[in-house]
């Protein structure tokens, strides 16, 4: 298995408090992804990593901010967290762009009451 | 911008059954073409994979068909087993691109 831990894997907050969910890899990869898993939406891509301090925006990245400040790890920030922001939160990593599989965590189920 | 559509499911079948998600994508070029499988409470695996047309990837008796001309990829297995019950996604990174795009995902529950 890919070297790829998210943390926390579990988390419940309260609207309108920061949250900070955590992907480190030891894979040494270049690319790191954060997506979120809806019933009904598949996995929509939030924001991605093509290396140290260059990220950039996916589908759904309003409200969400990221930081990459060593190749191992890729953190996601919810400045305020919203309802609409509970989901299941997959961190990937992949080695090249194209015609190379992603390396998935197990996920971190993220409610906000 | 790049797209995959693959069909709802839940699809329903009996242990032994012959399996068909069908996959259509819209992309520029040639992309490269996934199936992943998420089994319940774990992340997303890579089951399969094509990275030109009339390609075919297979694995664990799983197989599908880069077709450039109904750009399509679709996964067929002959006989399916109740392990298989997961949810299978569908996805394709562009030729120069960097983002990997999901189709919605298709569930699928194999009955004894």
């Amino acid at each position: 298995d890919a070297g790829i831990t998210q943390s926390p894997r579990h988390k419940v907050t309260e609207t309108g408090t920061p949250v900070t969910l955590r992907c480190h890899q030891t894979e040494n990869h270049r690319y790191m992804y954060w997506y979120r898993q809806d019933p009904g939406h598949g996995l929509r891509l939030i924001h991605y990593s093509y290396g140290v301090k260059d990220t950039d925006k996916g589908e759904v990245s309003d409200g969400y901010s990221v930081s990459r400040s060593k190749t191992e790890d890729f953190l996601l920030t919810l400045e305020s967290a919203t309802s609409s922001q509970t989901s299941v939160y997959f961190c990937a990593i992949s080695d090249r762009v194209s015609s190379t599989e992603a390396f998935f965590g197990q996920g971190t189920r993220l409610t906000v009451v | 911008g790049d797209s995959v559509t693959q069909m709802e499911g839940p699809v329903t079948l009996s242990e032994e059954a012959f399996l068909t998600i069908n996959c259509t994508y819209t992309a520029t070029g040639y992309p490269s073409l996934f199936w992943y499988v998420q089994y319940p409470g774990e992340g997303l695996q890579l089951l399969l994979k094509a990275t030109k047309a009339d390609d075919k990837g297979s694995n664990k008796g799983f197989e599908a068909t880069y077709r450039k001309e109904t750009t399509s990829f679709h996964l067929e297995k002959g006989s399916v087993q109740v392990s298989d019950s997961a949810v299978y996604f569908c996805a394709l990174i562009p030729n120069a691109g960097n983002m990997l795009t999901f189709g919605g995902g298709t569930r699928l529950m194999v009955k004894p």
